[in-house]
């Protein structure tokens, strides 16, 4: 079953507005979460590194105040698009890696695909 | 700069046959590689890990490592229809905080 789940799944919004996505990992905690976004027929590109208790790495190109994360508890971190416009839509990801992982297994929610009109 | 290569095809096999699908990597001391497979519109799932050189298999999945060679492979025996998905390739690199490192991914078409 999933390990990770997203909310909302599908949110469209008005230029200007803010939209919040949460990802919550189900049945451990994880203290790492990571969050992606994908434009269509392009790969996952890596956002953001969410930690618990800490301020989120963010990857070179990505505003950090502009996605605003949040990892206040060891089972949700959120991602808040502030001031979203048209070219902010895309499909969002978020994953975590169980605990129990060796290898560092992550494992995706099933993403929140944002519409900006 | 770290860098994953796949061969975005589109690669198209008939169903029972067996789809090859590769991947290189840039960063030799990298150590951990995984497969995902995303369907269009969904997120990717994970469907092979591999760690150490040689092959691991799982079901119809094989997956194929050769850490000398930078070069990692999955094999789908008896291809069926609903394989036909995305597949991407990823890997954790040295020094990298356990993020992934995708490939562009390849489209396998599987067909009827």
């Amino acid at each position: 079953g999933a390990v990770v789940s997203q909310h909302p799944s599908r949110v469209i919004c008005k230029s200007g507005t803010s939209v919040k996505i949460e990802c919550r990992s189900l049945d451990f905690q994880a203290t790492t979460m990571f969050w992606y976004r994908q434009f269509p027929k392009q790969s996952l590109m890596l956002m953001a590194t969410s930690n618990e208790g800490s301020k989120a790495t963010y990857e070179q190109g990505v505003e950090k105040d502009k996605f605003l994360i949040n990892h206040a508890s060891l089972t949700l971190s959120t991602l808040t698009v502030t001031s979203a416009h048209p070219e902010d839509s895309s499909f969002y990801i978020c994953s975590a890696i169980l605990p129990r992982s060796s290898y560092n297994e992550q494992f995706f929610g099933p993403g929140t695909r944002l519409t900006v009109l | 700069q770290k860098e994953v290569e796949q061969n975005s095809g589109p690669l198209s096999v008939p169903e029972g046959a067996i789809a090859s699908l590769n991947c290189t990597y840039s960063d030799r001391v990298s150590q951990s590689f995984f497969w995902y497979r995303q369907y269009s519109g969904k997120s990717p799932e994970l469907i092979m890990s591999i760690y150490s050189n040689g092959d691991k298999e799982d079901g119809r999945f094989t997956a194929q490592l050769n850490k000398a060679s930078q070069y990692v492979s999955l094999l789908i025996r008896d291809s069926q229809p609903s394989d036909s998905a995305t597949y991407l390739c990823a890997v954790i690199s040295s020094g990298s905080a356990r993020q992934l490192t995708f490939g562009s991914g390849t489209q396998l078409t599987v067909l009827p």
